[in-house]
């Protein structure tokens, strides 16, 4: 069985600060690892996903994560952090390249001090 | 290119009442899928359709929980008897195979 742990539900950062949120998963067959934000009272938004293609994988606003297969983990970065980055982020896997139900982690809740 | 949509976006209802939800996909994604959200969880899947039929269903959908897609477009979510431990966020997704799910805005469900 397929299972996401995401290291702290709320992260804290300054504005122009580095943002790293952490995804740890685990899976029997290779993973597809996604990235989702969402904002209060929305849907999620897809911020970037791994396909077993570069390991290291850019996606909107700014955001980046690397995959690490000896570490089983996926986190999550950008740079400098700025206001409109807060927002609740979710890491999510599957062992069927996306086409079955993704298994999510519980969030992680950033928030961007000014 | 309009996304997914999802009505109505908010729903009170009586313990014990039926109510059912709709969801449009991406006009021609194939695959539709159903997740429920509870406060300060992630999202938690329910079912997913290619076209019209039901491929899989998560043992979170008791039996009181029915969806349907006849059509192979839109999808509906019903809930009998709905109990308190039923409140989330319903939020649907559509996809082509094997390629990204995009999320609609999802269904906010109170029941009182």
């Amino acid at each position: 069985a397929q299972s996401v742990t995401q290291l702290g539900s709320h992260v804290s950062v300054s504005e122009g600060a580095l943002v790293l949120l952490r995804c740890n998963y685990s899976s029997s067959v290779p993973p597809y690892l996604f990235w989702y934000v969402q904002y209060p009272n929305q849907g999620l938004q897809l911020l970037l996903k791994y396909t077993s293609a570069a390991t290291l994988v850019k996606g909107i606003n700014g955001f980046e994560a690397e995959f690490k297969k000896s570490e089983t983990s996926f986190h999550l970065t950008k740079p400098s952090a700025h206001m409109s980055d807060a927002a609740e982020y979710f890491c999510a896997v599957s062992d069927r390249g996306g086409a079955d139900g993704l298994t999510f982690g519980k969030g992680t809740h950033l928030i961007i001090q000014p | 290119d309009t996304g997914v949509s999802q009505d109505p976006r908010h729903k009170i209802t009586k313990r014990g009442q039926n109510v059912t939800f709709r969801c449009d996909p991406i006009s021609e994604h194939n695959r539709l899928y159903w997740y429920r959200q509870t406060l300060g969880q992630g999202p938690e899947f329910l079912t997913y359709f290619q076209n019209e039929a039901q491929l899989e269903k998560s043992r979170l959908l008791s039996d009181r929980f029915s969806a349907e897609r006849p059509k192979g477009s839109f999808s509906t979510l019903e809930i009998q008897r709905t109990e308190q431990g039923d409140s989330a966020m319903y939020l649907c997704a559509s996809s082509l195979v094997q390629n990204t799910q995009y999320f609609g805005p999802g269904t906010r469900l109170t029941v009182l």
